[in-house]
């Protein structure tokens, strides 16, 4: 499966301030996704990265507040904008090789804190 | 779109006992069902998954059964350790809310009892 380097891990932000995260992939990945996940609960999918494409949105995020990028098909970033104590979450990116059937492999996460 | 449930939220049981974790899911094309194991402060690892075309697959202490008719899929614990603690969630894919995109059930805090 593929390998993923996510980060920074962590960070605490002032409020008002944006944060851009970072995903490399050891391998080629035709998808990479974003997610979020809120203290104790579930993977909420924010968008859908495809290279040379705009990323597609999930109801309830848009493109001015998680600005994504995939210049190639191994790296990609997320930016949260303008964050507010609200965006304190993990954020995860995750891939998908384009092989049928084959499960999403996670990075091993950002962790958010917002003050 | 996709909905799935996932039950139980918690699940409490003695080293050695059998734990069972069950999903539903609301869209009849999803054709893939996978699970993630997400330990205290770490990623989801994918632990089994199963395909449509399958009613059931294991992989040592794990198994996962489908029934595609009820829209249900089952994760299968047998004699549990401490190890085996974490959170699970399940997630579906395939159907029309895109292909390569999981929908993940809210999650199961198992704690294995020493």
């Amino acid at each position: 499966s593929a390998v993923i380097s996510q980060k920074p891990s962590r960070d605490i932000c002032q409020r008002g301030t944006s944060l851009t995260i970072q995903c490399q992939v050891d391998s080629q990945v035709t998808m990479m996704f974003w997610y979020r996940q809120q203290p104790g609960q579930s993977l909420t999918l924010i968008a859908t990265a495809n290279q040379g494409s705009e990323a597609t949105y999930e109801s309830g995020f848009v493109i001015d507040k998680f600005p994504i990028s995939r210049p190639n098909l191994t790296f990609s970033t997320l930016t949260v904008s303008n964050m507010s104590p609200e965006d304190s979450s993990i954020y995860l990116c995750s891939v998908d090789t384009g092989v049928t059937n084959y499960g999403y492999t996670f990075g091993s996460g950002t962790r958010l804190t917002v003050v | 779109g996709e909905n799935v449930e996932q039950h139980p939220s918690t699940l409490s049981v003695q080293e050695g006992d059998s734990a069972v974790i069950k999903c539903t899911y609301s869209d009849s094309a999803s054709n893939y069902f996978p699970w993630y194991k997400q330990e205290l402060g770490k990623r989801p690892q994918l632990i089994i998954d199963i395909r449509s075309n399958v009613g059931e697959k294991k992989d040592q202490r794990i198994a996962v059964t489908l029934n595609k008719t009820a829209k249900h899929f089952s994760l299968h614990i047998t004699e549990t350790q401490p190890e085996d603690s974490a959170v699970y969630f399940c997630a579906a894919s395939g159907g029309a809310s895109g292909t390569y995109k999981y929908i993940f059930g809210t999650g199961t805090r198992l704690k294995v009892l020493a």
